[in-house]
């Protein structure tokens, strides 16, 4: 596709559920990343992939995040056990090396 | 943690005028870069300046950097209603891939 694609657009979550986000960059991108933004806030980092390897998770809040792209390509961004403080959008972005970096709409999440 | 931080936190001109927004940052940088967030929406590469650059312009857009003292402004120029938007700045935190982001600037412009 021409961006980057994220789903769903929203979600909503009973406390407790597990949730998985989907992100398709663009072809070609190497690089990966995830950011969480709160309301009114700017994006927080959450981790960091080149292809498939993940070489930076240091922003994931707690083990209950996960993030894999096991073919360089599509990125799936699992939340185990929601909690009410996970309610955020979800952002995705790729790039090429040194360059900007073009972001998904977004993945709203509400845990209820 | 965010190191960025922009200034103002919001802003509101009439258009035709011109706006000025500030980003402060702590650490070494390769580059900083603005985007632009419209309400409910994905973030919008505008411009990336390295840090062997002053200034860089692209359409009504202008940037400077001051590596000295950590600081960056975005001008936009002639502003027009559809550019109300939050702008935020971003940096690659010492070289590294990540993008640090400060908290952004809610600009408005008044028709």
């Amino acid at each position: 596709g021409a961006g980057v694609s994220q789903s769903p657009r929203y979600k909503v979550a009973k406390r407790g559920q597990d949730v998985a986000l989907r992100c398709d960059p663009i072809s070609g991108h190497v690089s990966l990343f995830w950011y969480q933004q709160a309301l009114g806030q700017g994006p927080e980092f959450l981790t960091y992939f080149q292809n498939e390897a993940q070489l930076d998770k240091s922003g994931l809040p707690s083990d209950r995040f996960f993030a894999e792209r096991p073919e360089g390509s599509v990125s799936t961004l699992k939340i185990q056990r929601t909690q009410q403080e996970d309610s955020a959008v979800y952002l995705c972005a790729s790039s090429l090396p040194r360059a900007g970096a073009f972001f998904g709409q977004g993945t709203r999440l509400t845990v209820v | 943690s965010q190191q960025g931080e922009e200034d103002p936190q919001a802003l509101s001109i009439q258009e035709g005028e011109n706006a000025t927004m500030n980003c402060s940052y702590k650490t070494s940088i390769n580059n900083l870069q603005w985007y632009r967030q419209n309400s409910g929406r994905g973030l919008v590469h505008l411009i990336l300046i390295r840090s062997n650059e002053r200034e860089k312009h692209s359409g009504r857009l202008r940037v400077t950097l001051d590596t000295s003292k950590k600081s960056s402004s975005l001008l936009i120029t002639a502003s027009r209603a559809a550019d109300t938007a939050s702008y935020f700045c971003a940096t690659d935190d010492k070289g590294a891939q990540k993008l640090v982001f400060g908290q952004g600037t809610r600009l408005t412009i008044n028709p």
